[in-house]
């Protein structure tokens, strides 16, 4: 079975740009989750999208945004970048059951914004 | 709100060495626990998880770790380590509230387990 996929690996971008980021799941996933990694915030969660809705999100602004295609495929934006928003960005996908179940991590996209 | 502390942010053992990566959580709710390995550039590998059941679980590299509710920690340990284990090491854990807890892993900082030769 194949694993989480992220397209791009890696982007170069400039300060006021915008960025759409890939993550298709496991097959059979319907859970995908997305999460910032940086030297100094460390794993941050930004949200998890179930089935085409956004069912949770966590604390960043609304430049940050996302969605999910019908074949549980999510995708990740944003906007106006910022020099802060360098960092590696992973994307996990699970069954996304009502109980807590495994996420499985992507590769990740590294972003650097110039 | 969960959180989730890996005690040490270093460790370095020598080869064949045990090792231990303390990790302790705090919730006020049932939690989940895992443990992810990240080599350089690449994104997490499950190393193991505690879902329900025994409280001591194992990897299928020789990793275990011992879920104790009292003390609240979820320590990996290693009899043996290899120049391979070289990596960083995350606890996360995962609430079960529904809502907020949805998909969402708490992460601890990290801890870089480096074996020498």
């Amino acid at each position: 079975k194949a694993g989480v996929t992220q397209t791009p690996r890696y982007l170069i971008k400039t300060r006021g740009q915008q960025v759409t980021l890939s993550c298709s799941p496991i097959s059979g996933h319907r859970s995908v989750s997305w999460y910032q990694q940086t030297p100094g915030q460390g794993l941050q969660f930004l949200f998890e999208y179930f089935s085409e809705t956004q069912r949770n999100k966590g604390n960043f602004p609304g430049r940050f945004s996302g969605r999910q295609f019908s074949n549980s495929r999510s995708e990740m934006n944003v906007s106006t970048l910022e020099l802060g928003d360098s960092a590696l960005y992973l994307c996990a996908s699970s069954f996304g059951t009502p109980l807590p179940d495994t996420q499985y991590f992507g590769p990740g996209t590294r972003l650097t914004v110039l | 709100a969960q959180s989730v502390t890996q005690l040490d942010s270093q460790v370095p053992v020598f080869e064949e060495a045990p090792v231990e990566l303390r990790c302790n959580y705090s919730s006020s709710v049932s939690v989940y626990l895992f443990w992810y390995v990240q080599y350089p550039n690449q994104g997490l590998q499950l190393l193991l998880k505690y879902l329900s059941g025994s409280t001591l679980v194992e990897s299928i590299n020789g990793f275990e770790a011992e879920f104790n509710k009292s003390q609240t920690s979820f320590h990996l340990r290693k009899p043996s380590v290899h120049i391979s284990d070289t990596a960083e090491y995350f606890c996360a854990g995962m609430g079960n509230a529904g809502g907020t807890s949805y998909g969402k892993l708490t992460f601890g900082q990290g801890t870089i387990l480096t074996v020498h030769p």
